[in-house]
């Protein structure tokens, strides 16, 4: 079981705007703004999208945004694209000095 | 642009030892303060992180691993390495290596290898 809590699936279509929620406890997401997201299409390795809560990488596009409120952090992804379906991780750095990751949340684009 | 690259035997048998190491390229892995790091993934799962050894040689492991596991690094290989031993089929997985900051966000990421423990 995940220290992290995602929800397993959610789906849009294409344009639309979706939202995948990470809920943790006050000894992590509710403790630093050192969350993060992760993009993982099948069969490839997880790529950086957005660190510290809500800035992106250099590269990243800015359909790409998220937030955190008290102990629960939020993907948003805005104009849906065929190319967004993949799985999606949130992490968070925790009082135990360790990361702890979400279980992952499939995104399908109708 | 850094760049990480994962080896080793992909299929272990129960009870040996898992060995993998990372290659980096595009960045010394004993300068900049970074923490490299190795994570898995159970087939179908979510990310679990391993451990990590600092660019000062420092090493930092998942508690509830670390009985298993070292990490190293060999600074004029530029590589770090992980050993698990007593493996078991719940150690299979794909496993990750990369380069994260204190925060543990993990900003580049090896390709991934597959290990199967199996007889």
């Amino acid at each position: 079981q995940s220290a992290l809590t995602q929800p397993a699936s959610v789906s849009g279509s294409p344009g639309q705007s979706i939202t995948i929620s990470c809920t943790g406890t006050s000894n992590d997401i509710g403790f630093y703004n050192f969350v993060s997201w992760y993009q993982q299409h099948p069969g490839k390795a997880p790529k950086l999208i957005i660190f510290e809560v809500s800035h992106r990488p250099s590269g990243v596009s800015d359909r790409f945004s998220a937030s955190k409120s008290g102990n629960t952090a939020s993907l948003t992804i805005s104009r849906l694209q065929t190319d967004d379906e993949a799985d999606y991780f949130c992490s968070s750095y925790t009082t135990s000095s360790t990361p702890a990751f979400g279980g992952g949340t499939y995104v399908t684009v109708l | 642009q850094v760049q990480l690259q994962e080896s080793g035997p992909g299929l272990v048998k129960p009870s040996q030892t898992l060995s993998l190491t990372c290659t980096v390229s595009g960045g010394s892995i004993n300068s900049g303060g970074y923490y490299w790091s190795w994570i898995r993934q159970h087939p179908g799962k979510g990310l679990e992180w391993i451990g990590s050894v600092y660019s000062s040689g420092s090493t930092y492991y998942n508690p509830s691993l670390k009985s298993r596991i070292t990490i190293s690094a060999d600074t004029p290989q530029n590589e770090f390495s992980l050993k698990m031993t007593s493996v078991t089929a719940a150690d299979t997985a794909v496993y990750y290596c990369g380069r994260a900051e204190y925060s543990y966000t993990v900003d580049y990421w090896g390709q991934g290898a597959l290990v199967t423990v199996s007889s």
